[in-house]
This record gives C-alpha cells, sequence and structure tokens, in this order.
C-alpha cells in the first residue's frame, strides 16, 4: 500500500515559469517531509524539508507547502531551470529514526 | 564532503547466483538502509540497519538478506538472484535521530540485471 503518491509521473515546464510538484499523503502521523532530486545514474540528493508544526519552507527558488488537513504538500521551483530537470520524490516519516516512505517520483523536464 | 559509495555502477547476473553489494559510508553514520527503485514504485525499502550486527526489514525484505560487521560498510545479499529482482539497488546512510529528523544521503546506485 502505497502511504505518499505522486499521481504526476512527468511535468513539462518552459524555462523561466514555475514548477510545481505535488504529493499526497495517507497517514496522519507522519509529522516531517523531504523532497529529494534525482539526476539520471545518480542518488538522489537531499532538496528540501518541511515539518508538520509549519506550511512553508523556503530555500532560494524552492518552496515547499505543506496542507496537513488535505494531507497535501507540493514543491515550488520559481524561476525553473533546464538544470532542475530530474526526477522529484517527496518523503514522509511519523517519528525520528523511523523509515521514511517515498513516493512514486515526478519527472520534471525544463524546457530552454 | 559525505560520501557514500556502492561497489558496482552496473551488475549482470544468472538466475539463481548469489549476489553481493557492497556500501560504504565515510560519514560515521549509524543508520544504513537499502532501497530498490522501480519505475512506477518509487523507492522502497527492503532492509536497514540502526548499529553494527543490527537488522530491521522493510517493506520488501523477501529474497534478500544484509551484512552489517563495521559501522561503515552495509552488504546487500541476495541469496539466489531471480529475474524479478532486476532493479536499480540504492543504499544510504544517515547520522542517528534520537530527537531530531536528519536527511539520508544517498549512493550512486548498482543497476543490477539478472538473466
Amino acid at each position: 500500500d502505497q502511504q505518499v503518491k505522486q499521481n504526476s509521473p512527468s511535468l513539462s515546464v518552459q524555462e523561466g515559469r514555475i514548477s510545481i510538484l505535488n504529493c499526497d499523503y495517507t497517514n496522519s502521523m507522519f509529522d516531517y517531509f523531504l523532497w529529494y532530486k534525482k539526476y539520471p545514474a545518480e542518488g538522489p540528493t537531499f532538496l528540501i524539508s518541511i515539518s508538520s508544526i509549519k506550511d512553508k519552507n523556503e530555500d532560494g527558488r524552492f518552496t515547499v507547502f505543506l496542507n496537513k488537513s488535505a494531507k497535501h504538500l507540493s514543491l515550488h521551483i520559481v524561476p525553473s531551470q533546464p538544470g532542475d530537470s530530474a526526477v522529484y520524490f517527496c518523503a514522509a516519516s511519523s517519528a525520528p529514526g523511523n523509515q521514511f516512505y517515498f513516493g512514486t517520483g515526478t519527472s520534471l523536464t525544463v524546457i530552454p | 564532503d559525505v560520501k557514500v559509495t556502492q561497489s558496482s555502477r552496473y551488475l549482470v547476473k544468472r538466475t539463481g547466483e548469489k549476489v553481493f553489494l557492497e556500501c560504504v559510508q565515510d560519514m560515521d553514520h549509524e543508520n544504513m538502509f537499502w532501497y530498490r527503485q522501480d519505475p512506477g514504485l518509487g523507492l522502497r525499502l527492503i532492509y536497514f540497519s540502526y548499529d553494527v550486527k543490527m537488522k530491521e526489514k522493510g517493506d520488501i525484505p523477501e529474497g534478500y538478506s544484509v551484512s552489517r560487521e563495521k559501522k561503515e560498510r552495509f552488504s546487500l545479499i541476495l541469496e539466489s538472484a531471480s529475474t524479478n529482482q532486476t532493479s536499480m539497488y540504492l543504499c544510504a546512510s544517515m547520522a542517528l535521530a534520537a530527537h531530531s529528523y536528519n536527511e539520508q544521503f544517498f549512493g550512486p546506485g548498482t543497476r543490477l540485471t539478472v538473466l
């Protein structure tokens, strides 16, 4: 049973525009969320995180929004750049030391 | 610079062979993980270890075993490889997270093909 879902397998965006990647989860005990970015033939690298006590976290061009009531988080990339083309995974955990559950990934293509 | 290395980037094995995938981290992390990544399924946890000689099953442990004899090294073993174990295998490590969350650091992955 997939506890973390990314319903869009792929997304294409023009360079300079906003990219919005979505993630839904089913377990109400999740209280920490991360986004990872993965290039082909490389391991995922950490991008940004958010704790359930916040509804927004920003780091440069990347912002993550959390809507706990809807069990939904999103990653906004503004402005999008061609180097952002990668697969993005969201992940969630319910307690420090517990395993992270990963979504299925969204492949983002930023068109120059 | 933190580093997680995996012994092979690409591996081709035959059905029934015993396969060893090695992972080494240089960050003195307590926790180490093995995932497999498959299209449409994301990353699924096979096993993890929170200390030397300790191991815990993840979501899909069947057909796999692990070994952690030293803190920096975590091995994944396919006892008798099967074609449905063809996948990308990712190792990760993470500092001890008793009261706070930490990120996981991933290796580059091993693309295993079982013929």
